[in-house]
């Protein structure tokens, strides 16, 4: 089955720095990578997402790039503020055209004031 | 606004009782999904369901089975609960025409 590996399993940062999460992903087939945020006590939501047929898409502070030649992708946080502490999950649809998602194992980022 | 709610948050149960975790989504989504997420883990999924009385295997199935009888209810049941399914299980729901899913709130269940 699909596999997705996310590096690294805890990222801790000052306020004002930026913070790079990494995700790798087996099938080559796969068309559609999302991010989730899951604060603490709450439910993952999904932050950002990217096609195959693009390079990077931004939002505000945040950005996600994927390289599909080397099969990873990458989300992107600058100016980190304190409130952007939370687990985020990578994951990928695979190469099916219907919803299923393969998670990431989760990123635990804690921004110091 | 999507809303997507669990029967509890949080359950104790004891080894080889009979548990069921229920969650109800009210946007009319078509699919709706089970996992279980454990630190270092991330979320695996054990079912997912596309439609009423549908339901396919996800990653770890084993120990657990799932009932959709109505298109808003998706139920997780653990036919004889052991320790090591103590976890936080989240359930979500996905329209058919896209790929965001809207996840509960969770639901911790201990197994003593």
């Amino acid at each position: 089955g699909e596999n997705v590996e996310q590096h690294p399993s805890t990222l801790s940062v000052q306020e004002g720095d930026s913070a790079v999460i990494k995700c790798t992903y087996s099938d080559s087939a796969s068309n559609y990578f999302p991010w989730y945020k899951q604060e603490l006590g709450k439910r993952p939501q999904l932050i950002i997402d990217i096609r195959s047929n693009v390079g990077e898409k931004k939002d505000q502070r945040i950005a996600v790039t994927l390289n599909k030649t080397a099969k990873h992708f990458s989300l992107h946080i600058t100016e980190t503020q304190p409130e952007d502490s939370a687990v985020y999950f990578c994951a990928d649809a695979g190469g099916t055209s219907y919803g299923k998602l393969t998670f990431g194992q989760g990123t635990i980022l804690t921004v110091h004031p | 606004d999507v809303k997507v709610t669990q029967s509890s948050r949080y359950l104790v149960k004891r080894t080889g009782e009979k548990v069921f975790l229920e969650c109800v989504q009210d946007m009319d989504h078509e699919n709706m999904f089970w996992y279980r997420q454990d630190p270092g883990l991330g979320l695996r999924l054990i079912y997912f369901s596309y439609d009423v009385k549908m339901k396919e295997k996800g990653d770890i199935p084993e120990g657990y089975s799932v009932s959709r009888e109505k298109k808003e209810r998706f139920s997780l049941i653990l036919e004889s609960a052991s320790t090591n399914q103590t976890s936080m299980y989240l359930c979500a729901s996905q329209p058919a025409s896209g790929y965001e899913q809207y996840f509960g709130p969770g639901t911790r269940l201990t197994v003593t």
